[in-house]
């Protein structure tokens, strides 16, 4: 079955760590996403790329870090100069020409 | 800049049809989207319509769209308590030579039985 996995589901760290979130596809979609969902905030979008060895900045991609050196992987880094990294990760793939974006199903990052 | 517009919240009874707006400021979209979410999970993609189209039926699912009003909507027949979720709408059209997705801030739906 093709889709997005997302791991770990659950994710807990102390403050002045950084943590990488994993997101594989194998959906062969180009397009990679990251976003951020906070209680009543909708989605952010955090970086994106679309194609490999090449990402953008999104709204908020302060404190993240991004690689994209396969077309599969597009894992997701929450450094420690991130303010407020507790939250609801989302990563997303779409394929091309403006087509649906899927999505797996998050990782909720608990920094204390 | 580009928005999209949600109502936070919708409450109707098992049996009855869900109604669930959206609004959006950018005339250059060219496909808008419905999503759903349930509790710890990712968004699940419902149905799209295409922006030169006026309506779309999926099963229970209707999603109409004013293109004049920048307005849609999605209408669940039969609502069950398993439609209990946040429904998201988003919009997707160029944006300097990249495709730009905007997602509005979900609509819980709420089901009583």
């Amino acid at each position: 079955d093709g889709g997005i996995t997302q791991s770990p589901k659950y994710l807990f760290r102390k403050e002045g760590q950084n943590v990488t979130l994993s997101c594989e596809q194998n959906l062969n979609h180009d397009a990679m996403y990251w976003y951020r969902q906070d209680p009543g905030q909708g989605l952010r979008l955090i970086y994106y790329s679309q194609i490999v060895n090449d990402f953008q900045k999104g709204d908020i991609a302060e404190g993240y870090s991004v690689s994209r050196e396969k077309k599969e992987s597009f894992p997701l880094t929450v450094t420690s100069a991130q303010k407020n990294p507790t939250a609801f990760y989302l990563c997303a793939s779409g394929g091309p020409y403006n087509s649906p974006l899927h999505f797996g199903n998050g990782t909720r990052l608990t920094v204390t | 800049g580009e928005d999209v517009e949600q109502s936070l919240f919708l409450s109707v009874r098992e049996g009855d049809s869900s109604v669930i707006n959206c609004t959006y400021t950018d005339s250059s979209s060219t496909y808008l989207y419905w999503y759903k979410q349930e509790p710890g999970a990712g968004l699940q993609l419902l149905t799209y319509i295409f922006s030169n189209m006026d309506m779309k039926q999926d099963q229970r699912l209707t999603v109409l769209l004013n293109k004049k009003d920048k307005h849609l909507s999605l209408r669940i027949a039969d609502t069950q308590t398993g439609d209990s979720a946040i429904y998201f709408c988003a919009e997707s059209g160029p944006s300097r030579g990249t495709y730009k997705y905007i997602f509005g801030t979900g609509t819980r739906l709420k089901v009583l039985a």
